[in-house]
């Protein structure tokens, strides 16, 4: 159990335009979502916390305007990269915790987005 | 700076080697978990620590949890090449649900 699926897993775009990466925690509910971002051979790091039915809090540094999160169900969050340009190009991640389990973070597989 | 250091940040040594992953911080966290990722992929959960002193076994994986959670170590016996990847580790601080990461470690095993 406890599986996050993340989509699309590769994505391609134009400078200008928006992408929406979707997070959905498939057989558990998650009021909290996590969104990450990933420069190759680093670390992760935290972006936004998500939360069900209320708006995300974003880290210090994240842009709010450029990186959307929208978390209207239990099971879906997305990330919306608007207006994206090459240094948006990296390596996005989201994790769901699960209600009820101490410690339960499951992460999605993760999104390669790469702005032409 | 990094509220969870993690070192050594890259690490290559030949199959059957032993190896050791610290992360220290100065922050109490409720929970230490270790991770590892595969290129293009997502963290992978290994174990959770929650209790101050804890050892955890996972076949060659020996994880330990510190006395006054603060730091954490991740001990491999006897290296194989499919250990090679990325491991982190990421605290739970007592207050809030965010996990708190490491910079990593790159680990490659040679055959």
């Amino acid at each position: 159990g406890a599986v996050v699926s993340q989509h699309p897993s590769r994505v391609i775009c134009k400078s200008g335009t928006s992408v929406k990466i979707e997070c959905r925690s498939l057989d558990f509910q998650a009021t909290t979502m996590f969104w990450y971002r990933q420069f190759p051979k680093q670390s992760l790091m935290l972006m936004a916390t998500s939360n069900e039915g209320s708006k995300a809090t974003y880290e210090q540094g994240v842009e709010k305007d450029k990186f959307l999160i929208n978390h209207a169900s239990l099971t879906l969050s997305t990330l919306t990269v608007t207006s994206a340009h090459p240094e948006d190009s990296s390596f996005y991640i989201c994790s769901a915790r699960r209600m009820q389990v101490n410690y339960g973070y499951t992460f999605g597989s993760g999104t390669r987005l790469t702005v032409v | 700076t990094q509220l969870l250091e993690q070192s050594p940040q890259f690490l290559s040594i030949q199959e059957g080697e032993n190896l050791t992953v610290y992360c220290n911080s100065s922050s109490v966290f409720s929970s230490l978990q270790w991770y590892r990722q595969e290129p293009g992929e997502g963290p992978v959960l290994l174990v959770t620590v929650v209790t101050g002193g804890e050892v955890k076994k996972l076949k060659r994986l020996t994880f330990q949890f510190g006395d006054a959670r603060k730091d954490s170590s991740l001990h491999i016996t006897a290296a194989q090449p499919g250990d090679t990847g990325l491991y982190l580790c990421a605290g739970g601080l007592e207050y809030g649900n965010k996990l708190v990461f490491g910079a990593g470690t790159i680990l490659r095993v040679k055959s």
